[in-house]
C-alpha cells in the first residue's frame, strides 16, 4: 500500500513564524501536490511537483512556497504565517502523469494565532 | 473552463436504504472521473475512477458510480447504505488538457442513521 505522511497532525503557530510542513510518500511516486482544504471550499492545490527540483503553483500559491530536494519529499513552506492560512493542509501523491489516483496523508490542521 | 458541483450539501439517508450522492461536472473532451472519501480526522481515500469503457464503475466498499455523458454526470451509489457510510465525499474530474491537476467538488456530507 501506498503511505503517505505528514509530519504533523496538529499545528498552531503565530503570526509572522515561518512554517514548515513536510510530506514524504514512500512508493516512489512521480507527482506530489499539496491542497488546503476548507468547509464548503473543497480541496484547492496550492502547488505541485512532477518532478525532483520541479514544481509548479496550482490556484492559490500566494503566501506559500514549495520544495523537493528528494523524490519521496514535498515540503510546503508558509513564509510568515497569517490567520487566514489558518486551515487543514493535505499532501498528496501519484504514479505518473497517466496514473491520477492521489493518495492522501492524513493532513495537518494548522492554526495560525 | 473545468468545473465539478455537488449540488447537495448534505444527504440524508437510513440504514439499509439506497444512496446516490450527485457529481455534475464540465470539462472539454473526455473526462477522467473520480470519487473520494474522508472519514473524521483522516486524509482523502480513492473510492473509483472513470476513465473509459463500461459507464458503471464499481469501486471500494460496494460503492459504484454511473458515468452519463450527455447529462455530463458520475453519480455515487450504493444500494444499502450502512451507518459506517457516514462521512464527507468528494468528487473529482480531469479534463483531457488539465496538468496533473484534478478539479474537486465542494463535498457532500452523507450522514446514515440508523
Amino acid at each position: 500500500d501506498v503511505k503517505v505522511t505528514q509530519s504533523s497532525r496538529y499545528l498552531v503557530k503565530r503570526t509572522g513564524e515561518k512554517v514548515f510542513l513536510e510530506c514524504v510518500q514512500d512508493m516512489d511516486h512521480e507527482n506530489m501536490f499539496w491542497y488546503r482544504q476548507d468547509p464548503g471550499l473543497g480541496l484547492r492545490l496550492i502547488y505541485f511537483s512532477y518532478d525532483v527540483k520541479m514544481k509548479e503553483k496550482g490556484d492559490i500559491p500566494e503566501g506559500y512556497s514549495v520544495s523537493r530536494e528528494k523524490k519521496e519529499r514535498f515540503s510546503l513552506i508558509l513564509e510568515s504565517a497569517s490567520t487566514n492560512q489558518t486551515s487543514m493542509y493535505l499532501c498528496a501523491s501519484s504514479l505518473s502523469r497517466s496514473y491520477n489516483e492521489q493518495f492522501f496523508g492524513p493532513g495537518t490542521r494548522l492554526t495560525v494565532l | 473552463a473545468q468545473s465539478v458541483a455537488q449540488p447537495e450539501d448534505q444527504v440524508n439517508v437510513a440504514e439499509g436504504n439506497p444512496l446516490t450522492v450527485k457529481c455534475t461536472y464540465s470539462v472539454s473532451g473526455n473526462p477522467y472521473l473520480f470519487w473520494y472519501v474522508q472519514y473524521p480526522n483522516r486524509g482523502l481515500q480513492f473510492l473509483l475512477k472513470y476513465i473509459t469503457g463500461d459507464n458503471l464503475v464499481k469501486g471500494s466498499y460496494g460503492f459504484e458510480a454511473e458515468f452519463n455523458k450527455s447529462q455530463t454526470s458520475f453519480h455515487l451509489k450504493k444500494p444499502s447504505a450502512l451507518v459506517s457510510d457516514s462521512a464527507l465525499y468528494f468528487c473529482a474530474v480531469r479534463g483531457p488538457d488539465s496538468n496533473y491537476q484534478l478539479i474537486w467538488g465542494a463535498g457532500t456530507k452523507l450522514i446514515i442513521k440508523p
